[in-house]
């Protein structure tokens, strides 16, 4: 099985803060990684898919690179409407999901 | 409009059987494969299985391998994951998944069933 772990946990950054967050597979997945946000009391959305690709109507604030084994999640100027718990899921064998990244406004 | 309506909450006890659905629209329902992902109460997302309705083809996370069945109904567009004997611990909220056919990404969710289990 493929184990996808995430960091931070959880974090706390102003408005206009670029956030980060790290996403590992314990194999090399190539770029077969997708980052979901769940807002509080929502269901899950996707936000990009194969690592680096926007779906469509995704705020351009969101990013995502990585391959292989090390991927990174981005929000480059952090609004009050991105609070949420983000996710990342594998597909490169079966699906796994991260644990997820809480983020929250300081 | 892509739409994945699910059936409403449910409150049961241990030991009972369930079964939850989920209606599929403004797609073609036999074209995508449709699946289930469990959130336990303050937890993370747990993919549960999928099923392919053009064909009845499913596959289940080992996780959840023999504690649940999904299938699906191809002429009413619906799928279903149903319990025959519900513990305490599978208290949680449900939600239905649409997956492309390449099983990548769950591109559309429906509005989640709270099932809870208790005495």
């Amino acid at each position: 099985d493929i184990q996808m772990t995430q960091s931070p946990s959880s974090l706390s950054a102003s408005v206009g803060d670029r956030v980060t967050i790290t996403c590992q597979a314990s194999q090399d997945i190539s770029n077969y990684l997708n980052w979901y946000q769940q807002k509080p009391g929502k269901a899950p959305k996707l936000l990009i898919y194969d690592a680096s690709n926007l779906e469509t109507g995704v705020p351009s604030r969101f990013s995502g690179s990585g391959s292989g084994t090390d991927f990174t999640f981005t929000i480059s100027s952090l609004q009050p409407e991105d609070i949420a718990t983000y996710y990342c899921q594998q597909y490169d064998n079966l699906l796994t999901f991260g644990p997820g990244t809480k983020v929250d406004i300081k | 409009e892509v739409q994945l309506v699910q059936s409403g909450a449910e409150v049961k006890k241990p030991g009972e059987s369930l079964k939850i659905s989920c209606k599929g629209s403004g797609y073609s329902f036999t074209s995508y494969w449709i699946g289930w992902v469990r959130q336990m109460p303050g937890k993370g997302l747990e993919w549960m299985g999928i099923i392919y309705p053009g064909d009845s083809d499913t596959r289940y996370s080992p996780s959840f391998q023999g504690q649940v069945t999904i299938s699906a109904d191809k002429s009413i567009s619906t799928a279903y994951l149903q319990w025959s004997s519900l513990k305490a611990s599978d208290t949680a909220m449900y939600y239905c998944v649409r997956v492309p056919q390449t099983i990548s990404s769950f591109d559309y969710w429906g509005q989640g069933t709270l099932v809870t289990v208790s005495s």
